[in-house]
């Protein structure tokens, strides 16, 4: 089975831009999770999808967003970017159907706001 | 609200040395824990996780954890390191229907040669 995969794997923003990055969850995965992850903090829950549904929020503000498709995939959207946006923003799929909370974690995208 | 707190920011070792990463959560239910780990340039994989029974888990590359449900503690162990045990751990919790996996702060572990 292939992973979780996330594109872009580096980018490179301005202040107030805008970005949108992609996750393909793994096959038969209908649960997709994104994280913040930074040095300082660690990581940070964002959002859970499931079946195109946003099933749980983390505590950030609303330029955070994120839609998940028909087919699992899902894309997470920021807006106005402020410099403390850079991280590596991960992705995770799960099975969700025990909801035990085991996820499965792609690579990254690593977001640079300059 | 559940909280996860690593108690080692950053821990030194030399080859064959003992570890023991502590790991403690707030949650008063019933709680899924897990450990994954970050090598270098790597993504995070899971490394153990306990659901339910034995609280002693065993994981890959030798590692495991004991669950102490009176501590609210999972604390990761190895025997003996190795260089490439070099990488960032981190622990987490789910508990009850949250469905979501919250994570300590990580602890980097270097090994020395």
């Amino acid at each position: 089975k292939a992973g979780v995969t996330q594109t872009p794997r580096y980018l490179i923003k301005t202040r107030g831009q805008q970005v949108t990055l992609s996750c393909s969850p793994i096959s038969g995965h209908r649960s997709v999770s994104w994280y913040q992850q930074t040095p300082g903090q660690g990581l940070q829950f964002l959002f859970e999808y499931f079946s195109e549904t946003q099933r749980n929020k983390g505590n950030f503000p609303g330029r955070f967003s994120g839609r998940q498709f028909s087919n699992s995939r899902s894309e997470m959207n920021v807006s106005t970017l402020e410099l403390g946006d850079s991280a590596l923003y991960l992705c995770a799929s799960a099975d969700a159907r025990g909801r035990t909370g085991e996820l499965f974690f792609g690579e990254g995208s690593r977001l640079t706001v300059l | 609200a559940q909280s996860v707190s690593q108690h080692n920011h950053h821990v030194i070792l030399s080859e064959a040395a003992s570890l023991e990463l502590g790991c403690n959560y707030s949650y008063g239910g019933t709680v899924n824990l897990f450990w994954y780990v970050q090598y270098p340039g790597q993504h995070l994989q899971l490394l153990l996780k306990y659901f339910s029974g034995d609280p002693l888990v065993k994981g890959i590359k030798g590692f495991e954890a004991e669950f102490i449900k009176s501590k609210f503690s999972f604390n990761l162990r190895k025997p003996s390191v190795q260089w490439s045990d070099t990488a960032e751990y981190f622990c987490a919790v789910n508990g009850g229907s949250q469905g979501n996996l919250i994570f300590g702060k990580g602890t980097k572990l270097s090994v020395k040669p």
